[in-house]
């Protein structure tokens, strides 16, 4: 049971336009969101997290949406850079438990 | 900013040999450690939580006998993979939880992986 699904495998993207990154959970029980970056045979970086009782946030080029109703949450890039090519995962957890990752997807920014 | 190491970053085995990976949170303390495993173009599989002091709790599916585990102080969780084979061959991550004040609002630092290959 995938209770957390990034349905889009791969997103490619000019350099300065908006990348977003979509991601949907199933378990109404997740309080905390967080999205990571990860480069090929190297650990995922944390990038930007959400709680559930608010429904942005937003650090430097990173924003995160959360649509609790709809059970939704995003990842926009604003400018996209040749840099911030890599795997996005979304992730969620519940009291800080354990992390439920999403299958993750490849973001390609063209120059 | 919170850093993890993992040690060592690769690691290549005889078939039946026993393989240790460190995991090791350089400036903070952590009481709770996970590891994950990734298989290629795969997401992060959660293989077991560790709390220092205590056994660690192995997900569905992981065998506790092959996948040993021990967080024996605040800084340093070990994995160790025993009578390694083939099919063991991965790409092993741990991650290190820092507990805020407020629950909520905690993270995960994940250590840069170990690259293991059974021959």
């Amino acid at each position: 049971d995938q209770q957390v699904k990034q349905n889009s495998p791969s997103l490619s993207v000019q350099e300065g336009r908006i990348s977003i990154l979509n991601c949907d959970y199933t378990n109404s029980m997740f309080d905390y969101f967080l999205w990571y970056k990860k480069y090929p045979a190297e650990g995922p970086t944390f990038l930007i997290s959400i709680s559930s009782i608010k429904d942005k946030n937003e650090d430097g080029r990173f924003t995160v949406f959360l649509n609790k109703s709809a059970k939704h949450l995003s990842l926009h890039i604003v400018p996209s850079q040749p840099g911030d090519s890599a795997v996005y995962f979304c992730a969620a957890t519940r009291y800080g438990n354990k992390l439920v990752f999403g299958a993750g997807t490849i973001l390609r920014v063209k120059s | 900013g919170a850093v993890v190491s993992q040690h060592p970053s690769r690691v290549i085995c005889k078939s039946g040999t026993s393989v240790k990976i460190e995991c090791r949170s350089l400036d903070f303390q952590a009481t709770t450690m996970f590891w994950y495993r990734q298989f290629p173009k795969q997401s992060l599989m959660l293989m077991a939580t560790s709390n220092e002091g205590s056994k660690a709790t192995y997900e569905q599916g992981v065998e506790k006998d092959k996948f040993l585990i021990n967080h024996a102080s605040l800084t340093l969780s070990t994995l160790t993979v025993t009578s390694a084979h083939p099919e063991d061959s991965s790409f092993y991550i741990c991650s290190a939880r820092i507990l805020h004040r407020d629950r909520m609002a905690n993270e995960q630092f994940f250590g840069p992986g170990t690259r293991l290959t059974v021959l």
